[in-house]
């Protein structure tokens, strides 16, 4: 079973940040925490990854809270084309996909 | 190709029958997943393959599901006397594992979409 929790869906209007929050209060020290997304009727697509402190790549931030038991996703200027479904993973030696949090994009 | 391949596209059966579905990971990725993901649902785990090691199969929902991956490449996932809860979208992903670091990325392919009639 899934080991983090999201909200349900989250809405957003374009060209604004959008902060997608991640509970894994149960996270070992070793575990890496990896966000995906999965655009419409499309697979799941990776986004950024980290262990412990904040990363930035083209796509995307993660904010990593200092005892790791949160972390927040960080879109810095939402497009239409970020809406999707957002998945928080715990990786150890393997994936586990909960249900994910809908992103909705308001024009 | 550079990604994950999977055939066919879509599959429509009859219930009952056997099917075969297939996944091309990216060559040198050495960690393999079978997903499925049924109509509005989340991703529904399946079984791992991780170098020679015995696969991981405590997703698998029945003993109607199996799983091979031969030479450390190729995969595919049969289901046998197939039902109508059986429709939904076989994901694969392949992944090169850094041992090192701990850490690595899933890379997906475009599903197999099995409809059972």
């Amino acid at each position: 079973d899934a080991k983090t929790t999201q909200p349900n869906s989250m809405e957003s209007n374009e060209e604004e940040p959008v902060h997608l929050p991640c509970n894994h209060s149960t996270i070992s020290g070793t575990d890496y925490i990896h966000w995906y997304r999965q655009l419409p009727s499309q697979g799941p697509e990776y986004v950024i990854h980290g262990l412990t402190s904040n990363v930035n790549n083209r796509m995307a931030s993660l904010a990593i809270a200092e005892d790791r038991k949160s972390s927040t996703l960080i879109l810095h200027r939402a497009t239409l084309r970020d809406a999707a479904v957002y998945y928080c993973i715990e990786v150890a030696d393997k994936i586990i996909f909960g249900k994910g949090t809908r992103l909705h994009i308001l024009p | 190709g550079a990604g994950v391949s999977q055939s066919p596209s879509n599959k429509v059966t009859e219930k009952g029958k056997d099917v075969e579905l297939r996944c091309d990971p990216i060559s040198g990725h050495t960690a393999l997943y079978w997903y499925r993901q049924s109509l509005g649902q989340g991703l529904e785990f399946l079984i791992y393959f991780q170098g020679n090691s015995a696969p991981d199969k405590s997703g698998l929902p029945s003993d109607r599901f199996s799983a091979e991956r031969t030479g450390g490449s190729v995969s595919t996932l049969t289901i046998q006397r197939t039902q109508q809860e059986d429709s939904a979208v076989y994901l694969c992903a392949s992944s090169l594992v850094s041992l090192a670091s701990g850490s690595y990325e899933q890379y997906f392919g475009p599903g197999t979409r099995l409809t059972v009639t």
